[in-house]
């Protein structure tokens, strides 16, 4: 199986701060991967897949980039409804595997 | 609009099983794949399986594997999860997520979520 490993496991950020989360794959996984933001209580939301490509409605303050094995997603300027779990998932091949996630958190 | 809404809760003993439903809308329900997910309190999102609502083919986790059945009823466009022998931890949130289209690989991302369905096993 392939292993993702996420980082931080907690980011403690204040509103406009630029904010980083890697994500790393135990193998290449070329492009195949996804980031959600997930609220308490609340499903996961797709914000990013295929590493860079924005779903439709996430603000461009969210972007991700990466290949091979390690990815990062970026929030340009962090914004109150942004503290929130992220998660990273990788989609090369089955099973379809999930980082640890990262919890940012209000400083 | 595109919505996946899931049964409700369930308390099960060890040992039992347990069968969650998801009933899709606001798309074509056989164009698109659709996956189990889980989410153990503490725990990482677990991928359970894969249905192909059009033949109905899955593919499913080897942790799984022997454990769930996943199937659909196209007429109500809704998908099912069996899992039999049930043990605490097995206690978790699970949901339903939607794949890609029929066309196109059915390893991917997931772009449509269900509210999610707490399943708890206790004595």
């Amino acid at each position: 199986d392939i292993q993702m490993t996420q980082s931080p496991s907690t980011l403690s950020a204040s509103v406009g701060d630029r904010v980083t989360i890697t994500c790393r794959a135990s193998q290449s996984i070329t492009t195949w991967l996804a980031w959600y933001q997930q609220k308490p209580g609340k499903a996961p939301k797709l914000l990013i897949y295929k590493t860079s490509i924005l779903e439709t409605g996430v603000p461009s303050r969210f972007s991700g980039s990466g290949s091979g094995t390690e990815f990062t997603l970026t929030i340009s300027s962090l914004q109150p409804d942004d503290f929130a779990t992220y998660f990273c998932q990788q989609y090369n091949g089955y099973p379809l595997t999930f980082g640890g996630g990262t919890k940012v958190e209000i400083k | 609009q595109v919505q996946l809404v899931q049964s409700g809760a369930e308390v099960k003993k060890p040992g039992a099983s347990v069968k969650l439903s998801c009933k899709a809308s606001g798309y074509t329900f056989s164009a698109y794949y659709m996956h189990w997910v889980r989410q153990a309190p503490g725990q990482d999102l677990e991928w359970m399986g894969i249905i192909n609502p059009s033949s109905g083919s899955t593919t499913y986790a080897q942790k799984f594997q022997g454990r769930v059945t996943m199937t659909r009823d196209s007429s109500t466009g809704t998908v099912f999860m069996d899992l039999s022998s049930v043990k605490s931890d097995d206690t978790a949130v699970y949901y339903c997520a939607r794949g890609e289209a029929l066309i196109a690989a059915p390893a991917s991302n997931f772009d449509y979520w269900g509210q999610g369905t707490l399943v708890t096993v206790s004595s």
